[in-house]
């Protein structure tokens, strides 16, 4: 079966770094995708990794170990408009999308 | 418009009713999805379109019908809603079917049924 794991929620403090795992198993892998959810709207992109190693994008940045089957999402500096769920999907043998149930991140002043 | 719209917002539909969700891009994208999104779980695949007038079958097919008759529009049907249904439906589209495709969102359809 095909399966993506995140925490389903964590809690941090605004200024501070907060790490979300993805860890999954799939048919095939062929990128994996970070997205950001904020309540009741839709899933908008942060990043793609296909290569192992660390991609930075601002205060973002995006982790993958293909052997481990392994990727993070680092968000740094953290503000409270980062309050979100942030969504991990890989891209299978079938270049299709299979999503994880999302990590809720709550920021506290 | 800019990007995907999806209508209606929202609707509260009787079982057994029949319902179309309407989706339209205006980015000229190849690929079109649709997704359902329940509290817990990922968003999950229901029907996808590579090209206008092709369409295949995603993981949750069961009780939706789509057409692609056109690059811009991709509605999804439910012939005899049932309660299991209530969700909240995505459009998404890409540009291309395949790797590193980034998938953009429409702002989705809450839908309830009872």
């Amino acid at each position: 079966g095909q399966n993506i794991d995140q925490p389903t929620e964590m809690t941090a403090t605004e200024g501070a770094i907060v790490q979300i795992n993805c860890t999954y198993q799939t048919s095939g892998f062929n990128g994996l995708f970070w997205y950001q959810q904020h309540a009741g709207e839709a899933p908008t992109f942060l990043s793609y990794n296909v290569l192992d190693g660390l991609e930075e994008k601002g205060r973002f940045s995006s982790f993958l170990s293909r052997s481990k089957g392994y990727s993070y999402l680092l968000l740094k500096e953290l503000q409270m408009k980062d309050s979100a769920s942030y969504l991990c999907a890989v891209v299978d043998s079938n270049y299709q999308l299979i999503w994880g149930a999302g990590t809720k991140l709550i920021i506290k002043p | 418009i800019a990007g995907i719209t999806q209508a209606p917002t929202s609707q509260i539909l009787a079982a057994g009713r029949r319902m179309t969700l309407r989706c339209t891009q205006d980015m000229r994208h190849n690929a079109m999805y649709w997704y359902r999104q329940d509290l817990g779980l990922g968003l999950r695949l229901i029907h996808y379109s590579n090209t206008a007038g092709t369409t295949g079958k995603g993981e949750v097919p069961d009780g939706y019908s789509v057409s692609r008759a056109n690059t811009d529009d991709f509605p999804l049907t439910l012939a005899s809603a049932v309660p299991s249904q209530t969700s909240v439906y995505f459009c998404a589209s890409s540009l291309l079917a395949g790797e590193e495709n980034t998938q953009y969102f429409g702002p989705g359809t809450r839908l309830t049924v009872l």
